[in-house]
């Protein structure tokens, strides 16, 4: 597609179930990252996979969220037993690998709420 | 690891001039770039320079790197209110390529 795509836009779920967030980057871009952005708040780092390296998941909070990137494309990030504080909007984005301009581009997130 | 720090906020009075500020750790950097976040949208790239680059000019927006210091600063000329925003600057490292964000500078405008 023309640019990231994240769904849902919107989810609010109730404490204790599993989401799952769905991330479809650009065309070719090899890199792609998740991010979590609490109300106001800056960027927090969740886990970024490049290519087929093993992915960097030094960023997950807990063992409650994982993520996988099949075929080198389409990503999901799970979190299981969804807790208040994972209330926040979940940023995906995509990147070519140099040494072409490594520039980020983001989708325009999914927005969590649990209640 | 890479560390990237801005400081939390910034007011301007509109029509000044505002430096926004950033400093990081990584000396292997290749890229660092300027993201700008409107209230309720999503990052968009405003501008990037290249590590070998001091200085990059476009339009109201200049970008100083400082490699020494590893500084590095975005200036908006004539600010307006449109430019009311949090400001991320971003680097990628070398060997991983993996982009580092700083925290965010939230820029306020003053009529």
């Amino acid at each position: 597609g023309a640019g990231v795509s994240q769904s849902p836009s919107n989810k609010v779920t109730e404490k204790g179930k599993d989401v799952e967030l769905r991330c479809d980057p650009i065309s070719g871009h090899t890199a792609l990252y998740w991010y979590r952005q609490s109300l106001g708040q800056g960027l927090e780092f969740l886990i970024y996979f490049q290519g087929n390296s093993a992915p960097d998941k030094s960023g997950l909070p807990s063992d409650r969220f994982s993520a996988e990137r099949t075929g080198g494309s389409v990503s999901t990030l799970t979190i299981q037993r969804t807790q208040q504080e994972d209330s926040a909007v979940y940023l995906c984005a995509s990147s070519k690998r140099a040494p072409s301009n490594t520039e980020a581009f983001f989708g325009q997130g999914t927005r969590l709420t649990v209640v | 690891g890479e560390d990237v720090e801005q400081s939390l906020f910034l007011s301007v009075r509109e029509g000044d001039s505002s430096v926004i500020n950033c400093t990081y750790t990584d000396s292997s950097s290749t890229y660092l770039y300027w993201y700008k976040q409107e209230p309720g949208a999503g990052l968009q790239l405003l501008t990037y320079i290249f590590s070998n680059m001091d200085m990059k000019q476009d339009q109201r927006l200049t970008v100083l790197l400082n490699k020494k210091d590893k500084h590095l600063s975005l200036r908006i000329a004539d600010t307006q209110t449109g430019d009311s925003a949090i400001y991320f600057c971003a680097e990628v490292n070398f060997g991983n390529e993996k982009l580092t964000f700083g925290t965010g500078t939230r820029l306020t405008i003053i009529p």
